[in-house]
């Protein structure tokens, strides 16, 4: 039962684009959600979170929005670089620390 | 400082065999916690320790799996017989509680293959 899903298995973009990487989940009762970038051969590290409470969290080039009625997760890569290429996990938790991970996007920022 | 450290990075062993996988946390980090990473799947959590106690192990695929906390540096997932379609990246990530605690920082990952 997946409860994290990232529909999109791989996404390519143009050095200097915006990268969206999109993430849904099920389970409402769900309030902190994270992003984690996995480069090949390394673990996953994270990147960005958000609260529930709050619909939009920036980190420099990176943000990520909320849309808790619609139970969907965006990240926001602008401009995107070759070093962002990467595979993107999803993640929600429920206070309890147990987190669940979607499925992960591959994303290739091509020069 | 040092990560997380898993050991042994590749394993490669056939079935039937056991495997054991080696984690030592982060000092200093009170949550523990086991995942494995398919194609199929992505990441999915197996079981997390906090302060060396199994929290919750319902992510464990079934009794052939187990995994131990003996102390607050050292964690072990073991497969007992392995079977092919436990071949996988198995991650342990640690976390601290007081931070915000989803915030679990990753080893690289043994790679298990059973052939």
């Amino acid at each position: 039962d997946q409860q994290v899903k990232q529909n999109s298995p791989s996404l390519s973009v143009q050095e200097g684009r915006i990268s969206i990487l999109n993430c849904d989940y099920t389970n409402s009762m769900f309030d902190y959600f994270l992003w984690y970038k996995k480069y090949p051969a390394e673990g996953p590290t994270f990147l960005i979170s958000i609260s529930s409470i709050k619909d939009k969290n920036e980190d420099g080039r990176f943000t990520v929005f909320l849309n808790k009625s619609a139970k969907h997760l965006s990240l926001h890569i602008v401009p995107s670089q070759p070093g962002d290429s990467a595979v993107y996990f999803c993640a929600a938790s429920a206070m309890n620390n147990d987190m669940r991970f979607g499925a992960g996007t591959r994303l290739t920022v091509k020069p | 400082d040092a990560g997380v450290i898993q050991s042994p990075r590749h394993e490669v062993t056939e079935m039937g065999q056991e495997v054991t996988l080696r984690c030592k946390p982060i000092s200093g980090h009170d949550y523990l916690f086991w995942y494995r990473q398919t194609m199929m799947r992505g990441l999915e959590l197996l079981i997390y320790f906090n302060n060396n106690v199994p929290i919750d192990d319902s992510g464990m695929p079934e009794d052939r799996f187990s995994a131990k906390m003996p102390n607050a540096s050292f964690s072990t997932l073991k497969i007992q017989p392995s079977e092919p379609r436990d071949s996988a990246v198995y991650f342990c990530a640690s976390t601290v509680s007081g931070r915000a605690l989803n915030e679990q920082f990753f080893g690289p990952g043994t790679r298990l293959t059973v052939l």
